[in-house]
């Protein structure tokens, strides 16, 4: 069985500064990793994720997450912050044929 | 329509109501889920469905009972709920053995009064 851990529940930033969100999993397979992003009343999108080959991974409105297997983490990385950022954070890992195991999530919240 | 869709947004019941949750996915995929989301709480899988078969009922209460005629569609009937089953009810689906990500709806915002 898969798990996931977000080692942040919350992580306040000013805008314009970057951040990185953590997440490390533990699995016995090889796994696929994911990170959703939700806004307030709304339901979850996918910023990103990681199948397989580079193990740098590029999603939506700038984010980026690298896979780094021998430390099973896929932290979650964007250079400069903007308000519109402020959101729940999700990193969601499965091995392929059981459904998305989710972590608690990180609420990010940019200062302006 | 276009993605996941859930009705109604929000919902406001009694305990001794019936009341039913739909979800419809327009993606053309063949499994889908029901997810609650409570405040301070982990998202908890309540249902799974791959080709309309139900594959994973992870101990949900029975005041919580899962339709899914077809692909398409999904729905979750309420009855004698409590207090604490007020939260958001999330929907999503996927595509079996592709690229293993799920969809999700806005939501359905219960309040059980």
């Amino acid at each position: 069985a898969q798990s996931v851990t977000q080692l942040d529940s919350q992580v306040p930033v000013f805008e314009e500064a970057p951040v990185e969100l953590r997440c490390n999993y533990s699995s016995s397979v090889s796994v696929y990793l994911f990170w959703y992003v939700q806004y307030p009343n709304q339901g979850l999108q996918l910023l990103l994720k990681y199948l397989s080959g580079s193990t740098l991974v590029k999603g939506i409105n700038g984010f980026e997450a690298e896979f780094n297997k021998s430390q099973t983490s896929f932290h979650l990385r964007k250079p400069s912050v903007h308000i519109s950022d402020t959101a729940e954070y999700f990193c969601a890992v499965t091995s392929g044929n059981t459904p998305l195991v989710f972590g608690k999530g990180t609420r990010l919240s940019v200062i302006a | 329509e276009t993605g996941v869709t859930q009705t109604p947004r929000h919902l406001v019941m009694g305990m001794t109501n019936k009341k039913s949750l739909k979800c419809e996915q327009h993606l053309g995929h063949n499994a889908m889920y029901w997810y609650k989301q409570s405040a301070k709480k982990p998202l908890e899988l309540m249902f799974v469905y791959n080709f309309k078969e139900q594959t994973e009922n992870n101990s949900v209460p029975s005041r919580f009972s899962p339709e899914c005629p077809n692909s398409s569609h999904l729905f979750l009937h309420l009855h004698t709920l409590q207090p604490e089953d007020s939260a958001l009810y999330l929907c999503a689906s996927s595509q079996v053995g592709a690229t293993y990500e799920q969809y999700f709806g806005p939501g359905t915002r219960l309040t059980v009064t």
